[in-house]
């Protein structure tokens, strides 16, 4: 069974630039998530996606991310435009979503994002 | 913001001695769950231990949760060079949210 697929891998970007990331969950998980680890640091939740609905969105800063998960299956985060402390992996996780609070998430490898 | 706190940051033993790491938490949680972490296969769930658990074992590893104290313990056993990575507490409370702890890097020398 394929895992949750993330592209790319390393993102070199500048500062100001528009820059953005594809997730491809595990195939039935309804529950999408997005984080972000900065060096040295756990993951940090940055939107979490019931199906096509976006239901935990407290920490994604909205002034210049965004995020879509068009028929509840793929889903894309983009920032524009970056800063330099944006450089960070983010991270795409996703899990059968039935609403248990057990419920395992599975990541995917990351997208290592460096502004300069 | 970060929920856990895993005690220590760092820690380097011989193939083959037990490793053990600490998380702290914050607020009631409803699990509890231990995370790995290297280079070649990202971020792989562990075990996942429940608020009324108070230890669960699997293959080397064993993890037990005090609520009272609000901590867990993750113990690997028989330590072996693969197991060099980072390990990452993660609690969640009310549906699937993660919260890590910042991790403790693990380094198993041969």
């Amino acid at each position: 069974e394929a895992g949750v697929v993330q592209s790319p891998r390393y993102k070199i970007i500048e500062k100001k630039q528009p820059v953005a990331f594809w997730c491809n969950p595990i195939s039935g998980h309804n529950t999408l998530y997005w984080y972000r680890q900065n060096l040295g640091q756990g993951p940090e939740l940055l939107i979490r996606y019931e199906n096509e609905e976006a239901v935990d969105d407290s920490q994604l800063p909205k002034d210049r991310f965004s995020a879509e998960r068009l028929k509840g299956v793929d889903s894309t985060l983009k920032i524009q435009p970056a800063e330099l402390g944006d450089s960070a992996v983010y991270l795409c996780a996703s899990s059968l979503g039935d609403r248990v609070a057990s419920d395992t998430q599975y990541f995917g490898p990351g997208t290592r994002l460096t502004v300069l | 913001s970060q929920q856990g706190e895993e005690d220590p940051q760092a820690l380097s033993i011989q193939e083959g001695e037990n490793a053990t790491m600490n998380c702290s938490y914050k607020t009631s949680i409803n699990n509890l769950q231990w995370y790995r972490q290297n280079s070649g296969r990202g971020l792989v769930h562990l075990i996942l231990i429940r608020s009324n658990e108070r230890e669960k074992h699997s293959g080397r590893l064993r993890v037990t949760l005090d609520t009272s104290k609000k901590s867990s313990s993750l113990l690997i056993t028989a330590s072996r060079a693969a197991d060099t990575a980072s390990y990452f507490c993660a609690t969640t409370s009310r549906y699937s949210t993660l919260t890590f702890g910042k991790g403790t890097m693990l380094l198993v020398s041969p």
